[in-house]
């Protein structure tokens, strides 16, 4: 069965500051994907990057980074110096190759930005 | 905008009331979801269509009733809802199921059961 662990329910930071997410995965299949969801008090979540479990390459995108470790199952997320805009609820979750269709979702990280 | 639009947005009933959602994309996908968000917990898969046939019922109340009549549209009937069964109601889409892609969300419908 697969699963998504965010253990962290809600984090607060000051504007400019750092914060990581962290996102721990249960799988048994070899071939599978990772993603992170980003949902704004709009309501709809917003893609925001997808790994497969071939490719553990970190990846940077602006302010966002990613770091994936298959030998411990996590895929955290590190939001570089924060805006009050990052302010949202952060989903990671798994999709797997075994299954195709089922897309799960973790708890999700509320995220608050102060200015 | 991620071109799957949820109506309506709010929707409030008692118990004994019937209502629909509605879920519309024109993306030409071939894969709807809809999903159950409940406070600090994680999103609950209810139903996936494929090609308008379902491939998934994740166990879900018979009070919750889905129809796909084409792929574009997707509907949740409701029915003898509990209070409960209050949540964000969570509509998404993907180009078919293969677990390589991303979904695409609507802005959900918030439910509120009394």
């Amino acid at each position: 069965a697969q699963k998504v662990t965010q253990a962290q329910t809600e984090i607060s930071v000051v504007e400019k500051e750092d914060v990581t997410l962290d996102c721990v995965y249960e799988t048994r299949d070899t071939t599978y994907y990772l993603f992170w969801y980003k949902q704004p008090p709009s309501g709809e979540l917003v893609f925001l990057i997808r790994r497969n479990s071939f490719d553990e390459q970190n990846e940077i995108s602006g302010r966002y980074s990613w770091n994936f470790q298959k030998s411990t199952s996590s895929f955290n997320f590190t939001i570089t110096a924060s805006q009050v805009v990052d302010s949202a609820v952060y989903f990671c979750a798994l999709s797997e190759a075994k299954n195709d269709y089922k897309l799960s979702f973790g708890a999700g990280t509320t995220v608050t930005v102060r200015a | 905008e991620t071109g799957v639009t949820q109506t309506p947005r709010h929707l409030v009933m008692g118990m004994t009331n019937k209502k629909s959602l509605k879920c519309e994309q024109h993306l030409g996908h071939n894969a709807m979801y809809w999903y159950k968000q409940s406070a600090k917990k994680p999103l609950e898969l209810m139903f996936v269509y494929s090609l308008e046939e379902r491939v998934e019922n994740n166990s879900v109340p018979s009070r919750f009733s889905p129809e796909c009549p084409n792929s574009s549209h997707l509907f949740l009937h409701l029915h003898t809802l509990q209070p409960e069964d209050s949540a964000l109601y969570l509509c998404a889409s993907r180009p078919d199921r293969a677990s390589v892609e991303k979904l695409f969300f609507g802005s959900g419908t918030q439910l509120s059961v009394l």
